[in-house]
């Protein structure tokens, strides 16, 4: 139980256009959805939080009007890479909060994103 | 700053071998600690789950161990195989938080 199913598993795109990528709870219900990246050789760092009909919360140093989130349902959230730039090539992954658990989080299969 | 730190940042040992894999947080005030494995361009897998109220959970040849007052975990791994080459990632949930804080990982090569 408590699957999230992240799509495009991988996807390369040319340098201006935009990328949604898709996290969806097939499951459970996903209150909350984090947003990670992590670019080669470092660690996952955390992009956004969202929770269900709210506007996402952004880490210092993300662009909100670069990285758009979605989660207008609580099975599905969404990030969009806008005017996709070679430095956006990163490796995304989103995490959800299983319902109001405390302890319960899932992962996504993560996507890879070039952009040549 | 809530920091999550791994040591060593790579590794490589013969098959056969155990091994430790060191990971440390900057605040005892955690939620839980979780262990990932990640493989080359691939998602996470979670390996072990340690609640802040616990002290040591196993998984087949894994073993996790949490020390809070001195902020740090290990990852005992026994009877290395090559199979279990990979970058093993340590994630801390530190108390008045949502997310998860990650480490920079240790990279695992188990030589056949």
């Amino acid at each position: 139980g408590a699957v999230v199913s992240q799509h495009p598993s991988w996807v390369i795109c040319k340098s201006g256009t935009s990328v949604k990528i898709e996290c969806r709870s097939l499951d459970f219900q996903a209150t909350t959805m984090f947003w990670y990246r992590q670019f080669p050789k470092q660690s996952l760092m955390l992009m956004a939080t969202s929770n269900e009909g709210s506007k996402a919360t952004y880490e210092q140093g993300v662009e909100k009007d670069k990285f758009l989130i979605n989660h207008a349902s609580l099975t599905l959230s969404t990030l969009t890479v806008t005017s996709a730039h070679p430095e956006d090539s990163s490796f995304y992954i989103c995490s959800a909060r299983v319902g109001q658990s405390t302890y319960g989080y899932t992962f996504g299969s993560g996507t890879r994103l070039t952009v040549v | 700053k809530q920091e999550v730190t791994q040591i060593p940042a790579a590794l490589s040992v013969p098959e056969g071998e155990n091994l430790v894999l060191n990971c440390s947080f900057t605040d005892s005030a955690i939620y839980n600690l979780q262990w990932f494995r990640q493989d080359p361009g691939k998602g996470l897998t979670s390996l072990l789950l340690i609640q802040s109220s616990q002290r040591e959970q196993t998984s087949g040849r894994l073993n996790a161990s949490l020390d809070k007052s001195s902020g740090r975990s290990t990852l005992y791994i026994a009877a290395s195989q090559p199979g279990d080459s990979a970058t093993y990632l340590c994630a801390v949930r530190f108390d008045y938080g949502q997310n998860f804080v990650f480490g920079p990982g240790t990279r695992l090569s188990v030589l056949p």
